[in-house]
């Protein structure tokens, strides 16, 4: 089945204790996105990758870092989590970029205390 | 999920009636546009997209309606049953010539709740 999967899927932690959320699709997708969604705000772009090794920020990369090693993963890293992080993170990716629809993650809600 | 519905417009239709859900995108130099609907506890989910270069475009029981005159977009859906209940977003992108940024930018949403 084509997916795209995330882990955790629930996370409380502590401010300052490094966490890293994963992503993994089996599709083949070139083009991979982390978004958050905070209420009111709808969906914001936080990192993006058009492919493997090639990663760029999107509207609020600050205190995230991404990487892109192999074409199926991208992980989220917080190195130093702070509470207004707190939120519900979304991965998703799609063929290309530009064009395309994406396929979204089912979620990871990120509590940091 | 659960607060993504918090603080949104929402569109309460009857059952087996028509939905309009409308949305106003911000950037005249925008040439792709995509609805999406998200489930309560549910990642944003494909529905529709459209080109620049048309004004209308139809789905399985959704439309979607494109005027770059005033910005408007808007997703029209048919016979509207219980499990369409959902939050609507609506995205733009400048990607589509190539030219643009591949970021899409969503809207804030729309809920729809659907009366049996």
């Amino acid at each position: 089945e084509a997916q795209v999967t995330q882990n955790p899927r629930y996370l409380i932690t502590v401010t300052g204790k490094k966490l890293t959320v994963t992503c993994s699709q089996n599709m083949n997708h070139e083009y991979m996105s982390w978004y958050r969604q905070d209420p009111g705000l709808g969906l914001r772009q936080i990192y993006y990758s058009m492919n493997v090794e090639v990663t760029d920020k999107g509207d609020v990369p600050e205190g995230y870092k991404v990487s892109r090693k192999e074409k199926r993963n991208f992980p989220l890293i917080l190195e130093s989590p702070s509470p207004n992080q707190t939120s519900l993170y979304f991965c998703a990716s799609s063929i290309g970029i530009g064009a395309y629809e994406q396929y979204f993650g089912p979620g990871t809600r990120l509590t940091v205390t | 999920g659960e607060s993504v519905g918090l603080h949104l417009p929402t569109l309460s239709v009857q059952e087996g009636d028509n939905s309009i859900i409308n949305c106003a995108y911000s950037n005249s130099a925008s040439d792709y546009f995509i609805w999406y609907k998200q489930e309560s506890g549910k990642g944003p989910q494909f529905i529709i997209d459209i080109r620049s270069n048309m004004d209308k475009r139809q789905g399985q029981r959704v439309t979607v309606l494109l005027n770059k005159t005033v910005k408007h977009l808007s997703l029209q859906i048919a016979a509207t049953q219980p499990g369409d209940s959902a939050v609507y977003f609506c995205a733009e992108s400048t990607g589509y010539s190539g030219a643009g940024s591949y970021q899409l930018t969503f809207g804030k949403g729309t809920k729809l709740s659907v009366i049996p």
